[in-house]
């Protein structure tokens, strides 16, 4: 049962797009959602987070956005860049230590 | 350290045989998780340790998975028997408390099962 959804396996996106990372969950219980990058042969690093009290973290070109009602969360980065071109992963936690993954979208920012 | 340092960063081994992964945590870090990324497949949570106390080790495939944490520092995750679906990266984390916003990762230990 896959708690944790990211449906588009890849996106590509046009330099100085913006790309629109996508995330849905099913555990309502959720209240801390992370998003990961991942270049090929390294480990993830972490991008930005959002509590479930709050609907929306900026940070710089990154924005995360948090539906609770639909239980959906998205990643905004604009302006895109060639070297934002990696595997982005959502991630939920119940106010635990258990993040749950989802399975990746692949980003691919055309130059 | 610096980072999260994991070895080997890659292993080769024949179906059968018992692998051993290493994880060197941030130094001071509490807690360290291992998960598991096969191919196409998002991270599957395996074990979390909080000092050298393993609290969940519910995402373990098997009884041929074990894992232990000594000295608040390093861990070793050991799989027996090795079997072709434990082909897979396997990633450390850790972080400064649990349920910390940020878990740093390791560069992972890619294991292939022949």
């Amino acid at each position: 049962d896959q708690q944790v959804k990211q449906n588009s396996p890849s996106l590509s996106v046009q330099e100085g797009r913006i790309s629109i990372l996508n995330c849905d969950y099913t555990n309502s219980m959720f209240d801390y959602f992370l998003w990961y990058k991942k270049y090929p042969a390294e480990g993830p690093t972490f991008l930005i987070s959002i509590s479930s009290i709050k609907d929306k973290n900026e940070d710089g070109r990154f924005t995360v956005f948090l539906n609770k009602s639909a239980k959906h969360l998205s990643l905004h980065i604009v302006p895109s860049q060639p070297g934002d071109s990696a595997v982005y992963f959502c991630a939920a936690s119940e106010g635990t230590y258990k993040y749950i993954f989802g399975t990746g979208t692949r980003l691919k920012v055309l130059a | 350290g610096a980072g999260v340092s994991q070895s080997p960063s890659n292993k080769v081994t024949e179906k059968g045989k018992d692998v051993e992964l290493r994880c060197d945590p941030i130094s001071g870090h509490t807690a360290l998780y291992w998960y598991r990324q096969r191919l196409g497949q998002g991270l599957e949570f395996l074990i979390y340790f909080q000092g050298n106390s393993a609290p969940d080790k519910s995402g373990l495939p098997s009884d041929r998975f074990s894992a232990e944490r000594t000295g608040e520092s390093v861990s070793t995750l050991t799989i027996q028997r090795t079997q072709q679906e434990d082909s897979a990266v396997y990633l450390c984390a850790s972080s400064f408390t649990p349920g910390a916003n940020v878990l740093t990762f390791g560069a992972g230990s890619r294991l292939t099962v022949l």
